[in-house]
């Protein structure tokens, strides 16, 4: 099993380009999660999704959009990137509830918005 | 309003000293407890996790936490640290009685000095 994957590992971005980041899991999770991850901050919860069909915004959603394809992938979509969208994102999946399951993470990707 | 604290946002510690990472939460009821690293790099990986039962929890790589309820602190241990245990440490509280929520502290990096 691969686990969660995301693509691209690195990007970089003018202000103003829109790009999609990709999430897929093969561990047949319910529950999805968009991070992001800034020095000092820990994680922040952009968007999850509790199943196919449903996403919830989290702590810091403005500026994103999400999609969960199906169960197996939920892509993050940034419309017109921003400096302060300069981050390290992290997809993750869980079988259940956020706050009552193991979560698994994928590798990030590192995100630069010039 | 629910928070999780790590006290610590850098600690160096000796190879071969033992090893206590802090987190204390605020919550009105007993929470879903978890511990997570991030090594250099890439995503988190969960270390162990209290739901109920035997305070004292093992998980992998030779670490234990200890739940007490007292002291809304779940603080991670460790005997002897490797070198290869530098890496972020973070501690997240899973809310029962809040749709399970989950609420993540800041991290604290860990730090080993040969």
């Amino acid at each position: 099993n691969a686990g969660v994957t995301q693509t691209p590992k690195f990007q970089v971005l003018k202000t103003g380009q829109s790009m999609t980041l990709q999430c897929a899991q093969d561990m047949n999770h319910n529950s999805m999660y968009w991070y992001r991850q800034d020095p000092g901050m820990g994680l922040r919860l952009i968007y999850y999704s509790a199943s196919e069909g449903t996403t919830d915004k989290g702590e810091v959603p403005n500026g994103y959009n999400v999609s969960r394809l199906n169960k197996r992938e939920f892509s993050l979509r940034l419309e017109s990137a921003a400096p302060s969208q300069t981050s390290v994102y992290f997809c993750a999946s869980s079988v259940g509830l956020p706050g009552a399951d193991t979560q698994y993470f994928g590798p990030g990707t590192r995100l630069t918005v010039l | 309003a629910q928070s999780v604290t790590q006290p610590d946002i850098h600690i160096t510690v000796s190879e071969g000293a033992s090893l206590e990472l802090r987190c204390n939460y605020s919550y009105g009821a007993t929470p879903y407890l978890f511990w997570y690293v991030q090594s250099p790099g890439q995503g988190l990986q969960l270390l162990l996790k209290y739901f109920s039962g035997d305070t004292l929890v093992q998980g992998i790589k030779g670490f234990e936490a200890e739940f007490k309820r007292s002291q809304s602190s779940f603080n991670l241990r460790k005997p002897s640290v490797h070198w290869s245990d530098a890496a972020e440490y973070f501690c997240a509280v899973g809310l029962i009685d809040s749709n399970y929520q989950l609420i993540w502290g800041a991290g604290t990096k860990l730090i080993i000095k040969p």
